[in-house]
């Protein structure tokens, strides 16, 4: 079964710096998706970043960049430049893309914190 | 806006009672999924239908039913309700290619 882990309940940032959150998953199969979503205090799931896991380029979304390494199954989020509205817990997920059951896999999440 | 519609975003009941939780999915999305988040918690996964059907199953407890009705909007019951089932409940809708799952807003469930 695939598994998402992500070791780090908690970082801090300073504004304007750069922190990288962590994410390891565990799977079998060679396609799949793997996702950052963001919730805020008001608890709303954002998508922050996605990426295909054929694709040997890592994704990127303005300040957010992942580092992709299939073959050690870590997925990390990369903020650069972090803002106080970056505050949120982070949850990595993993789906399969094998036609079927599309069932989506969330890390336990990491709680950010941006100090001005 | 995700286009996933979620009612009522906030419920206050008391033990033993009853709920109903709806969900629209995003124009197009013929999956839809059910989570529970309880506080300072991460995401449970519920239960997962496509089309009408179910087609998967997380730690959902068998007072929790749920289905999906053929102009495709999802309902999840909760019945015999116990103080622990108060959660932030999410619908969450994908289309087949597209990959990622967009969420609804939650439907906040307080069990007094």
């Amino acid at each position: 079964a695939q598994t998402v882990t992500q070791s780090q309940p908690e970082m801090s940032v300073q504004e304007a710096e750069t922190v990288t959150l962590s994410c390891t998953y565990d799977t079998s199969e060679s396609d799949y998706y793997l996702f950052w979503y963001k919730q805020p205090p008001s608890r709303q799931m954002i998508l922050v970043i996605r990426q295909e896991a054929y694709k040997q380029q890592n994704a990127t979304e303005n300040r957010f960049s992942v580092n992709f390494q299939k073959a050690a199954k870590s997925f990390s989020l990369k903020i650069s430049d972090s803002q106080l509205g970056d505050a949120a817990m982070y949850f990595c997920a993993y789906r399969s893309s094998s036609s079927g059951t599309y069932k989506y896999i969330f890390g336990t999440g990491t709680r950010l914190k941006v100090l001005a | 806006d995700s286009g996933v519609t979620q009612t009522p975003k906030h419920l206050i009941t008391a033990t033993g009672q009853r709920v109903t939780l709806r969900c629209s999915p995003r124009s197009g999305d013929l999956s839809v999924y059910w989570y529970q988040q309880s506080l300072d918690q991460g995401l449970q996964f519920l239960i997962q239908y496509y089309n009408g059907e179910e087609r998967a199953k997380g730690n959902i407890l068998e007072r929790f039913s749920a289905q999906q009705f053929p102009d495709l909007h999802s309902e999840l019951n909760l019945s015999s309700l116990e103080l622990g089932d108060s959660a932030l409940y999410f619908c969450a809708s994908s289309r087949r290619g597209s990959g990622e799952l967009f969420f609804g807003e939650g439907s906040r469930l307080t069990v007094l």
